[in-house]
């Protein structure tokens, strides 16, 4: 079966860079369709997208977090890395990792979250 | 503020049904049919209810139903049941620059 696990800092101070690793099982991301998206949600607030990568190494962005956001994959290893610059306050968020298909642009399988912080 | 527009909270009694609407434009919504819905209950992660507007994944009960009119997704659930209390959000394809935008979320109360 399909599961993923994010892994990272709990805590990080402000202006640090955040790197989140998502490793995973039960699918390959060399297989064609296949993805892997990251999406965050502040305490009590709603969910928002951050990036994708795709099998072909095809990357897609958040327009407002683009230029603070990079997504990369190594397929030997099953994981998928998140990095994001300049950590501000407003970035304590859960952020989750999540198994994507491209020819339904849905999430299907979640990991269970991590809570990063962001404070001096 | 969140791109796709759902209602805070919707409640409904036991055995009733329940709509949560999300609006978007036609540039996310009303262009494409990749709309989702995800169920969030407290502390948990969420699970997709249903993809491509109105297909449930294997495992989701038929109670839930997805369609789309316009600019406007809606989630419909059946005989509501006590476990159906959660927070729903709904995701679209918002084309290749933003490419996905989720809604600001639904707090369905059953009463």
């Amino acid at each position: 079966q399909i599961t993923l696990k994010e892994s990272g800092p709990t805590l990080v101070k402000p202006t640090q860079t955040l790197t989140l690793t998502c490793t995973f099982s039960g699918f390959s991301l060399s297989t064609s369709g296949v993805g892997v998206g990251w999406i965050r949600q502040p305490p009590g607030k709603a969910l928002e997208w951050l990036a994708l990568i795709y099998w072909n190494d095809d990357k897609r962005y958040s327009p407002s977090l683009k230029s603070r956001l990079t997504i990369t994959k190594d397929t030997s290893k099953n994981q998928v890395v998140l990095t994001m610059t300049n950590m501000d306050p407003v970035d304590t968020a859960t952020y989750y990792c999540a198994h994507s298909r491209l020819r339904t642009l849905d999430f299907d399988y979640w990991g269970q979250g991590t809570l990063v912080t962001v404070s001096s | 503020q969140s791109a796709l527009t759902q209602p805070a909270s919707v409640s409904g009694s036991p055995g009733q049904s329940i709509t949560i609407s999300c609006t978007g434009t036609s540039s996310d919504v009303g262009g494409y049919n990749y709309v989702s819905w995800y169920q969030q209950h407290p502390g948990k992660a969420p699970k997709l209810m249903i993809y491509d507007v109105s297909k449930r994944p294997s495992g989701v009960s038929n109670r839930f139903s997805g369609s789309k009119s316009g600019n406007t997704a809606s989630l419909t659930i059946s005989g509501l049941q006590a476990e159906d209390e959660a927070d729903y959000y709904c995701c679209s394809y918002a084309g290749s620059s933003t490419f996905v935008v989720f809604g600001g979320g639904t707090k369905l109360t059953v009463l």
